[in-house]
């Protein structure tokens, strides 16, 4: 099964908002509820940012929100830091017990 | 808190097996699913598969069918992954991930550390 399509990088500039987005099909990320991000730093293990497309897990902050629009699912930062310079990954339940990431984007804070 | 401590680095040649663990605490093992997660060097996440720490059932994705492992030890609450055939494509940062209390396909909430598995003649 594929990937999910994410770009492979965005960039913007501290105080700015930008969005990645998560494409999939009408069997993955637009059936299921079950959507979520996650932000990795170099040499370290992801970490969850948003679940269930839309929900922000306690301790991470509100400038972070998930969005999805048929078979696109999207990511919101708002205000950038630079501490946002990381990877980030969309992650869907695809059915038949099956998991899919997207191949990642690398954001760049200027 | 919630922690998962997985084994140290393992370098392996092609053909041999590892066994990576997963060691969990402050939570109760039996009551979340356990999902294993690769990425090999420079590249994206991959999901392995789940284990049901409580019954012992397991679910792998297709790419896995047939060469992985996946048990649990409940008196230590030690997950295990093992991979067989190892080639060197399957080089990569191993990571233990805590699923969903109710569904094994709720968000990864908590990973582990990550185990570097090397695989090289």
């Amino acid at each position: 099964q594929s990937v999910l399509t994410q770009p492979a990088s965005v960039s913007g500039s501290p105080g700015q908002s930008i969005t990645i987005s998560c494409t999939g099909t009408s069997s993955d990320v637009g059936s299921y509820n079950f959507v979520s991000w996650y932000q990795q730093h170099p040499g370290k293990a992801p970490k969850l940012m948003i679940y269930e497309v839309t929900k922000r897990p306690s301790g991470v902050s509100n400038r972070f929100s998930g969005s999805r629009s048929g078979n696109t699912a999207s990511l919101t930062i708002s205000g950038l830091q630079a501490e946002d310079e990381a990877d980030y990954y969309c992650c869907s339940y695809a059915g038949s017990s099956t998991v899919l990431f997207g191949g990642g984007t690398k954001l760049t804070v200027l | 808190q919630v922690q998962l401590v997985q084994s140290g680095a393992e370098v392996k040649k092609p053909g041999a097996s590892v066994k990576v663990s997963c060691k969990t605490s402050e939570y109760t093992f039996t009551d979340y699913y356990m999902h294993w997660v690769r990425q090999a060097p420079g590249q994206g996440l991959e999901w392995m598969g789940w284990i049901n720490p409580n019954s012992g059932g397991t679910k792998f994705a297709q790419n896995f069918q047939g060469w992985v492992t996946m048990t649990r030890d409940t008196s230590i609450s030690t997950a295990y992954m093992e991979l067989s055939r190892l080639r060197s494509d399957d080089t990569a940062m191993y990571y233990c991930a805590r699923g969903g209390f109710s569904s094994p396909y709720d968000a990864f909430d908590i990973w582990g550390q990550g185990t570097m598995v090397t695989v090289s003649s």
